[in-house]
């Protein structure tokens, strides 16, 4: 069975300081899928992010960056000069099929809270 | 701009009552999904929908039943609420390869 763990449950920084939160996955698949949502405070759940098994170029959005190694099963989410407005709930997911075929059903962790202060 | 609109935003309900969340989305997707965010366990899939007229049992479907009767809106109904039931529940929609997900109904079942 799938599954994925966030093993940070808080991060708690101070703005412009750097904060990487960490997502370790299990799945019997060489083909699946990989997200990144976030959940502010406002409760709506937004994409980031999505990546596919054969992918693993990282990859930069802005202040976000995403590392993916297969070798270690994790797919890591970095945000780069923290700002107020990053904190949030933040969700790793995973899909083992493609979405043309059973939809987006998607595994989430735990999530991580990531409080930036001024 | 509405996206995916879900009624009610709070709801408390008393162990064994029943009620229905209703789901509503305006842009034309094929996928519907129902998932229920407790503390430290993420959100779990309860059902979901690939089409009008067709749902699925997700991981944890037990005392919940659906239907998706117009392609638009996706019903999650609760016959004997019971306490375990209380949670915030997001539904969720997708065409693609992301969700586009609704404010959540935060239930408590007293």
């Amino acid at each position: 069975a799938q599954k994925v763990t966030q093993a940070q449950t808080e991060i708690s920084v101070v703005e412009k300081e750097d904060v990487t939160l960490d997502c370790v996955y299990e799945t019997r698949d060489t083909t699946y899928y990989l997200f990144w949502y976030k959940q502010p405070p406002s409760g709506e759940l937004v994409f980031l992010i999505r990546r596919n098994s054969f992918d693993e170029q990282n990859e930069i959005s802005g202040r976000y960056s995403w590392n993916f190694q297969k070798s270690t099963s994790s797919f890591n989410f970095t945000i780069t000069a923290s700002q107020v407005v990053d904190s949030a709930v933040y969700f790793c997911a995973l899909s083992e099929e493609h979405f043309k075929a059973a939809g987006n059903k998607l595994t989430f962790g735990g999530g991580t809270r990531v409080l930036v202060k001024p | 701009n509405a996206g995916v609109t879900q009624t009610p935003k709070f709801r408390v309900l008393k162990t064994g009552q029943s009620m229905t969340l209703l789901c509503a989305q305006d842009m034309n997707h094929e996928y519907m999904y129902w998932y229920r965010q407790d503390p430290g366990m993420g959100l779990r899939l309860i059902h979901y929908s690939v089409g009008e007229g067709t749902t699925a049992k997700g991981e944890v479907p037990d005392g919940y039943n659906v239907s998706r009767l117009k392609k638009q809106n996706f019903l999650l109904g609760l016959e004997s609420a019971a306490p375990s039931q209380t949670s915030v529940y997001f539904c969720a929609s997708s065409s693609g390869e992301k969700l586009f997900f609704g404010s959540g109904t935060q239930l408590s079942v007293l």
